[in-house]
């Protein structure tokens, strides 16, 4: 088991530009999160999903999008980046009635310049 | 909503026991999670206490008193390799129990 797998690891955007992290899961977990966490700080909730087809905000989930075509996938889309959006990003998933236990991927560090 | 809080930087011998803190408000919560983090690494699941009472895996234990509102995370024997952020999160009850509910992280050192 590969577990969460998150590419790039590093991307530099200029302002304005837009792209899209990607996230993948081979436990079969129904539940998948976006995080993001910034020096020094706890990890805030951006958008989480509790099965395919089924998407919702988490506490900071203004200029991003999500979808959840399948169960392995979940990626994150940033338009209109800003600087504001520099952090480092993780993806995580969790079992049905165990969202307790979370794991996460390596994590992509993204920089908005 | 939730809150939690945590001390910012414990430093601590190696060998040596260390207790990290956890104090939360919240609305109501299915139990409390802890995470740790190496630098630059991604956070990794320790423990879960559902119910009031010490949870043991090894060298590290978990607390919780809910009619405190407080929780903790015990390391024993203390390694140099855990020196680490360790953080907490509660799993709130009702609408938003799929989420967990960060604190903002206890970076311990370890010292010779």
């Amino acid at each position: 088991n590969a577990g969460v797998t998150q590419t790039p690891k590093f991307r530099i955007l200029k302002i304005g530009q837009s792209m899209t992290l990607q996230c993948t899961q081979d436990m079969n977990h129904n539940y998948m999160y976006w995080y993001r966490q910034d020096p020094g700080m706890g990890l805030k909730l951006i958008y989480y999903s509790v099965g395919a087809g089924i998407t919702d905000k988490g506490e900071v989930p203004n200029g991003y999008n999500v979808s959840r075509s399948t169960t392995e996938d979940f990626p994150l889309r940033l338009e209109l980046a800003a600087p504001s959006q520099t952090s480092v990003y993780f993806c995580a998933s969790g079992s049905q009635g165990a969202s307790y236990e979370q794991y996460f991927g390596p994590g992509t560090r993204l920089t908005v310049t | 909503g939730q809150s939690l809080e945590q001390p910012s930087e414990v430093t601590a011998v190696e060998g040596a026991i260390v207790q990290i803190n956890c104090t939360y408000q919240t609305s109501g919560f299915y139990g409390l999670s802890w995470y740790q983090q190496h630098d630059g690494g991604a956070p990794t699941f320790l423990s879960y206490n559902a119910l009031d009472g010490l949870e043991e895996t090894g060298r590290f234990s978990s607390f919780l008193s809910r009619s405190d509102s407080y929780g903790y995370l015990l390391l024993q024997e203390l390694q140099m390799k855990d020196s680490a952020s360790y953080f907490c999160a509660v799993r709130p009850s009702g609408a938003g129990s799929y989420q967990l509910t960060f604190g903002k992280g206890t970076k311990l050192s370890v010292i010779p």
